[in-house]
């Protein structure tokens, strides 16, 4: 199975800041890699798929990038309201796998 | 709108079974692929298992030959059914649509199951 390592696994920041996070897939897995938002007691929610498009309904300062084995999402200026745990997901293999989390919270 | 309610869920003994069930409104279940997802206790994210719109299935080699996904096209719903529990089994079980170009884009509200003597 492709084993994904998210980094790091907590953060926290300010109101205002920029704020990124990293995603590393074991082998190459193109632009099949997706981001979740989920918050306490709440289903996973998504945020960008394929990478680097931004899910309908998804403010602006989400943003993803990367390809191959090494992605990143950030958040362009963090707002209360982004406090949560956030996944990356590939769906390059079929036998699909999630990274273990980055916890953000705020400063 | 799409929209997923599981139940089922509840306290289990080890080497138990539990059914767990996923209706789904705003779509049909023909129409997709539908997964079951868990997630343990402060744990992440594993997939478990898929139905494809043909009715094949695959799933995650930990559940392989335990847990069984099937689906009533006439009531609309999923079965996931749970066979020979152990504590690892413990979590929140989600039942999703997808993924569907890659995402699971609609999730239930989850369903706890508890595997404990």
């Amino acid at each position: 199975d492709i084993q994904m390592t998210q980094s790091p696994s907590s953060l926290s920041a300010s109101v205002g800041d920029r704020v990124t996070m990293t995603c590393r897939a074991s082998q190459n897995i193109d632009v099949y890699l997706h981001w979740y938002q989920q918050k306490p007691g709440k289903a996973p929610k998504v945020l960008i798929y394929r990478a680097s498009s931004l899910q309908s309904g998804v403010p602006s300062r989400f943003s993803g990038g990367g390809s191959g084995t090494e992605f990143t999402l950030t958040i362009s200026s963090l707002q209360p309201e982004d406090v949560a745990t956030y996944y990356c997901q590939q769906s390059y293999a079929t036998v699909i796998t999630f990274g273990q989390g980055t916890r953000l919270e705020i400063e | 709108e799409v929209q997923l309610m599981e139940s089922g869920g509840g306290l289990v003994q080890p080497g138990g079974s539990l059914r767990l069930s996923c209706t789904i409104s705003g779509s049909s279940v023909t129409d997709t692929y539908m997964s079951w997802l868990r997630q343990a206790p402060g744990k992440g994210l594993e997939w478990l298992s898929i139905i494809y719109r043909d009715a094949t299935t695959n799933s995650a080699d930990s559940v392989k030959g335990r847990f069984t996904l099937t689906r009533d096209t006439s009531k609309n719903t999923l079965y996931f059914q749970l066979n020979r529990l152990t504590v690892e089994d413990t979590g929140i079980y989600y039942c999703a649509r997808g993924p569907q170009g890659g995402t699971f884009d609609h999730w239930g509200q989850g369903t706890l199951v508890t595997v404990s003597s």
